[in-house]
């Protein structure tokens, strides 16, 4: 079965430039969210999506950081004039709507995006 | 705050062995999930097992199971007969009911399993 994919996974920007990092749901999956997982360390929120409602962006870490799911499926996280502390994986993670359990707060993440900033 | 420890960065455990992975947590949310996912070097996060904040008896998921002592607010892992296949970063994770639905994810303990 189709997992969460994205794409692509690995980008190697210069400093300065703009990235877009894609992510591709579990298909039904109304919650998404981006994580940035620095070298050595565990994921930290960036944002999430209910459909296409961001419904929590508190984790950006400037507003060079932008993310978007304009038909509920599909989401873009955008980078503006990166720089070097952007340098992480950026790791996509979809779940069911929520709900008690384990069967709707279980996160499904993707492979991730290694994006390098030099 | 709410926040989530793991304090050991390094694990060795001997092939067919047991070993026990530590995770607590700090929250004064009384409704909370806790998770541990495993994420080898090529990056995948892979989910392990679930516990519940109240559910009654402790998850096991095959080699898999939790010490979940919700007083001390701690979840440990327990990887009993490891493979060599276990080497991997081991997360810690926790989705508390008032967040907006978030996992806020420990540092991470690095497991090597010796042959």
């Amino acid at each position: 079965g189709a997992g969460v994919s994205q794409s692509p996974r690995y980008k190697v920007a210069k400093r300065g430039q703009d990235v877009a990092l894609r992510c591709d749901p579990i298909s039904g999956h109304v919650s998404l969210f981006w994580y940035q997982q620095a070298l050595g360390q565990g994921p930290e929120f960036l944002t999430y999506f209910q459909n296409e409602a961001q419904l929590d962006k508190s984790g950006l870490p400037s507003d060079r950081f932008f993310a978007e799911r304009p038909e509920g499926s599909v989401s873009t996280l955008k980078i503006q004039r990166t720089q070097q502390e952007d340098s992480a994986v950026y790791l996509c993670a979809s779940s069911l709507k929520g709900g008690k359990g384990r069967a709707y707060n279980e996160q499904f993440f993707g492979p991730g995006t290694r994006l390098t900033v030099l | 705050a709410q926040k989530i420890t793991q304090t050991q960065p390094g694990m060795f455990v001997q092939e067919k062995e047991a070993v026990t992975l530590d995770c607590t947590y700090d929250t004064s949310d009384p409704s909370y999930g806790l998770f541990w996912y495993k994420q080898p070097s090529s990056g995948e996060m892979i989910f392990l097992i679930y516990q519940g904040s109240y559910d009654q008896q402790n998850a096991t998921e095959g080699r898999y199971s939790l010490n979940f002592q919700k007083a001390r607010k701690s979840a440990n892992l327990v990887i009993s007969a490891s493979q060599l296949g276990d080497s991997a970063m081991y997360f810690c994770a926790i989705h508390f009911s008032g967040s907006a639905r978030q996992l806020t994810f420990g540092s991470g303990t690095q497991l090597t399993v010796l042959p």
